[in-house]
């Protein structure tokens, strides 16, 4: 059964600060991998679709890598900003349709 | 147009209560998704209907009934719900199965059982 586990938990930067969002997952055989942003009480938005050939995605300040063999995507975020302040999920399909970490709650402080 | 619209936005029931979610997307998605939210945890997969047709219940108990009317719409028929059925209510579709492309959510129901 696939397992996606997201590090950390919880992150607060100062603004203008890059950072690196965490997810492993234990099932390598994934057709793709997408993170997600979250506002409280929201649904989800896509932020990046990794398929299982690519090494990586980049949208704006958001660039996320996926490393299949070893079971490890990133999420790098850079020059964060306030705004950027939000649960960030990752999720992998395969077989089955997407499975879910229990994300990360970002805080930007101004 | 990558829109999932989902109504209504919230949903206050009683246990004795009948009511339906509605989800609509116009992107051409053959599939689409209902997933179940609890606060502070990830989306749980509830059903997938794949081509109209139901192609994964996730053991849901059966106070939720699903119903795929055409491609374009997905509804979620409730009743006899419990307290602990309270969350927050996500569809959405993507342009195949299990394993497809990239996959578009709702706003989401928050649902309240009283």
């Amino acid at each position: 059964k696939q397992e996606v586990t997201q590090i950390p938990a919880a992150l607060s930067v100062p603004e203008g600060e890059n950072l690196v969002l965490n997810c492993s997952f234990t099932d390598s055989a994934i057709y793709n991998l997408q993170w997600f942003r979250q506002d409280p009480g929201k649904g989800l938005t896509s932020l990046l679709l990794i398929q299982s050939s690519q090494r990586e995605q980049t949208s704006g300040r958001l660039n996320a890598s996926l490393d299949k063999s070893s079971g490890r995507s990133t999420l790098y975020i850079a020059a964060s900003q306030p705004g950027d302040s939000a649960t960030y999920l990752c999720a992998v399909s395969g077989n089955t349709p997407l499975v879910f970490g229990k994300g990360t709650r970002l805080s930007v402080i101004a | 147009d990558t829109e999932v619209t989902q109504t209504p936005k919230h949903l206050v029931m009683g246990m004795t209560n009948k009511k339906s979610l509605k989800c609509e997307q116009h992107m051409g998605h053959r599939a689409m998704y209902w997933y179940k939210q609890k606060a502070k945890k990830p989306p749980e997969l509830m059903f997938v209907y794949s081509y109209e047709k139901l192609s994964i219940n996730e053991s849901v108990p059966s106070r939720f009934s699903p119903e795929c009317p055409n491609s374009s719409l997905l509804n979620l028929h409730l009743h006899a719900l419990q307290p602990e059925d309270s969350a927050l209510y996500l569809c959405a579709s993507s342009n195949q199965g299990a394993g497809g492309t990239e996959a578009f959510f709702g706003q989401g129901t928050r649902l309240t059982v009283v």
